[in-house]
């Protein structure tokens, strides 16, 4: 079954602390995402890649890093600049990184802080 | 800068009755207009999506939607609602040259017996 899988579904973070949330898809899309969630908020796009070891900042980046040394793996780490993680994580993917493409998305992870 | 309004937070249908939720979009060119939809605690499903053409798009589980170039609206309807359509709804666009998509804040759909 081809899909996007997020790991793990909630996810506890003490303060000062590093967390990654895991993204995978083995759908063979080159361009990956990133979004935060928030009551009320819509979606926030954070990072994106368009490409393997490529990737640029979205809307509110900041606290926030990527890497994309896969096809198939976007890890976003949430570090301890982030003043305010606890939110829902929705990572996507599409074919390509055009406009017409359509975003597919996973089941998302749920941060908290203790 | 790409916006996207959904006028309505909170939407109550009775079941059986039709349905429109509204979305309208910052003026640009040539848009390219998505709705999805979130069960809670979910990730986020495509319904439809509208990029030239015919301004009437059919999607998935009954739902349509209508492109309005004049009034930068693109307003999602079903004839008739059922109580497993209570969710949340995104509408998002895109713009040519741009490779990101901009979400508005959601309408809930409640349903009522």
């Amino acid at each position: 079954d081809g899909g996007i899988t997020q790991s793990p579904k909630y996810l506890f973070r003490k303060e000062g602390q590093n967390v990654t949330l895991s993204c995978e898809q083995n759908l063979n899309h080159d361009a990956m995402y990133w979004y935060r969630q928030d009551p009320g908020q819509g979606l926030r796009l954070i990072y994106y890649s368009q490409i393997v070891n490529d990737f640029q900042k979205g809307d509110i980046a900041e606290g926030y890093s990527v890497s994309r040394e896969k096809k198939e793996s976007f890890p976003l780490t949430v570090t301890s600049a982030q003043k305010n993680p606890t939110a829902f994580y929705l990572c996507a993917s599409s074919i390509g990184p055009g406009e017409q493409e359509t975003q597919y998305f996973g089941p998302g992870t749920r941060l908290l802080v203790l | 800068a790409q916006s996207v309004t959904q006028p309505d937070i909170h939407i109550t249908v009775s079941e059986g009755a039709s349905l429109e939720l509204r979305c309208n979009y910052s003026y640009g060119a040539t848009p390219y207009l998505f709705w999805y939809v979130q069960s809670p605690g979910q990730g986020l499903q495509l319904l439809l999506k509208y990029f030239s053409g015919d301004t009437l798009v059919q999607g998935i589980k009954g739902f349509e939607a209508e492109f309005k170039r004049s009034q930068s609206s693109f307003n999602l309807r079903k004839p008739s609602v059922h109580w497993s359509d209570a969710a949340e709804y995104f509408c998002a666009v895109a713009y040519s040259g741009y490779s990101t998509l901009t979400f508005g804040k959601g309408t809930m759909l409640l349903v009522s017996p």
